[in-house]
């Protein structure tokens, strides 16, 4: 059975820290790892990665894939009140259907002034 | 969320009603896709569309029901609604190739 875990479940820094989330799989027919950060509403969507060692950066935020060992992280320096929030770690399988994604249950980050 | 527009935003329903989750995106993406969120068990695949007329089941899709009309359209039934259903109902789309989803903002829907 295909699965997407996440660790930690909830983490709590002070603001200037910085932080590494986990992300490991197993899935049958990788396609894609997208992560997105939930705050009240929507996903919002930060990366997605399909190649190995090949870093995906976005200002403080940064991902990187290794198929080998099946597993992704997501570095955010500098942490700020602002990047308080749940960030989800989802897998896309092939099958012929990009609507086909396995999500991990997400690592809530709390970062405190 | 643009371009992604979920309604309603909140429903409660009573044991055995059913109701339709409306769906619509003004960005001609292919792919559509309905997952639930329930505490402590993160987004799961309840059904998805790789385009009009085409629809398959996902993890969870046992009590739901989907159509795919038309591009733009992918309504969700509930057919005899029950409180394991309670939960957040999101609504997502994908362009062709190997683009993301994203995400409408949600339908918060309480069975009781």
């Amino acid at each position: 059975e295909d699965k997407v875990v996440q660790s930690p479940l909830s983490l709590v820094v002070h603001e200037g820290d910085t932080v590494t989330l986990n992300c490991s799989y197993e899935v049958t027919n990788f396609r894609s790892l997208l992560w997105y950060k939930q705050e009240k509403k929507a996903p919002t969507f930060l990366f997605m990665l399909t190649s190995s060692g090949i870093e995906k950066k976005s200002g403080r935020l940064s991902s990187i894939l290794d198929k080998k060992e099946l597993f992704s992280i997501l570095n955010i320096t500098a942490t700020q009140t602002g990047d308080s929030a749940v960030y989800l770690c989802a897998v896309g399988r092939d099958g012929g259907s990009q609507g086909n994604l396995i999500f991990g249950k997400g690592t809530k980050l709390s970062v405190k002034p | 969320n643009a371009g992604v527009t979920q309604t309603p935003k909140f429903q409660v329903l009573k044991t055995g009603q059913s109701m339709t989750l409306q769906c619509a995106q003004d960005m001609n993406h292919e792919y559509m896709s309905w997952y639930r969120q329930d505490p402590g068990m993160g987004l799961r695949l309840i059904h998805y569309s790789v385009g009009a007329g085409i629809t398959d089941q996902g993890e969870v899709p046992n009590g739901y029901n989907v159509s795919r009309s038309t591009t733009e359209d992918f309504p969700l039934r509930l057919l005899s609604a029950a409180p394991s259903q309670t939960s957040v109902y999101f609504c997502a789309t994908g362009g062709r190739g190997n683009q993301p989803q994203h995400f409408g903002d949600g339908t918060r829907l309480s069975i009781l």
